[in-house]
């Protein structure tokens, strides 16, 4: 079955760590990979995309993501995290089919904590 | 409208009554998705329109479930006689380009928490 898998479901940090959030797909072929952010009482928002050329990507906020095609992986990265970059992550992906629909797949989500 | 706006933002209903959820897109957005969050369960495909008709409903749980879509906008999925497991974060989502260019990228409203005693 397709699937997206985020293999951290909380992780704690104190600011100023570095943050590492796995993803990785189960599709073979074309992909589109996003990473979505939920903020605290907020809408999800789209944080990053790749959909093709340079693999590794910068989005809002110091975010950037490195799409590794031979490991299906759409890793999440911030050098240095902030309180305020407490939310819950969702990487999602498409499928390429051409022509078909191409829902988005979600992970499960990972839900981060950054203490002052 | 600026964003997309669903309604009810929170529903209360009992086990056995029908709901109804409210979404209304982003102006010219041809395509509308439905997902569902479970606690635990990230986001879960429901249904997907492109434009007044909906090319994949496989994610639709159960026969309970139906959604439709009016003018190319407002879109409204039902659930008839609740069940206490249909109780969840329903999202709704839009997007300019269509599902088949794979490059859609969605713009979700705030959802509407739905419990079901």
């Amino acid at each position: 079955a397709q699937s997206v898998s985020q293999h951290n479901h909380h992780v704690i940090l104190s600011e100023a760590a570095s943050l590492e959030l796995g993803c990785n797909y189960s599709y073979g072929g074309t992909v589109n990979l996003f990473w979505y952010v939920q903020y605290p009482g907020q809408h999800l928002q789209l944080l990053l995309k790749y959909f093709s050329g340079d693999p590794l990507v910068k989005g809002i906020k110091g975010f950037e993501a490195e799409f590794i095609k031979s490991k299906f992986s759409f890793n999440l990265r911030k050098p240095s995290v902030q309180w305020s970059d407490t939310a819950e992550y969702f990487c999602a992906v498409t499928r390429f089919y051409g022509g078909a629909t191409n829902k988005l797949i979600f992970g499960t989500g990972t839900l981060l904590a950054v203490q002052p | 409208g600026a964003g997309v706006s669903q309604s009810p933002s929170n529903k209360v209903t009992e086990k056995g009554k029908d709901v109804e959820l409210r979404c209304d897109p982003i102006s010219g957005h041809t395509a509308l998705y439905w997902y569902r969050q479970s606690l635990g369960q990230g986001l879960e495909f429901l249904i997907y329109f492109q434009g007044n008709s909906a090319p994949d409903k496989s994610g639709l749980p159960s026969d309970r479930f139906s959604a439709e879509r009016t003018g190319g906008s407002v879109s409204t999925l039902t659930i008839q006689r609740t069940q206490q497991e249909d109780s969840a974060v329903y999202l709704c989502a839009s997007s300019a380009q269509g599902a088949a260019s794979g490059a859609n990228v969605l713009t979700f409203g705030a959802g509407s928490r739905l419990t079901v005693l």
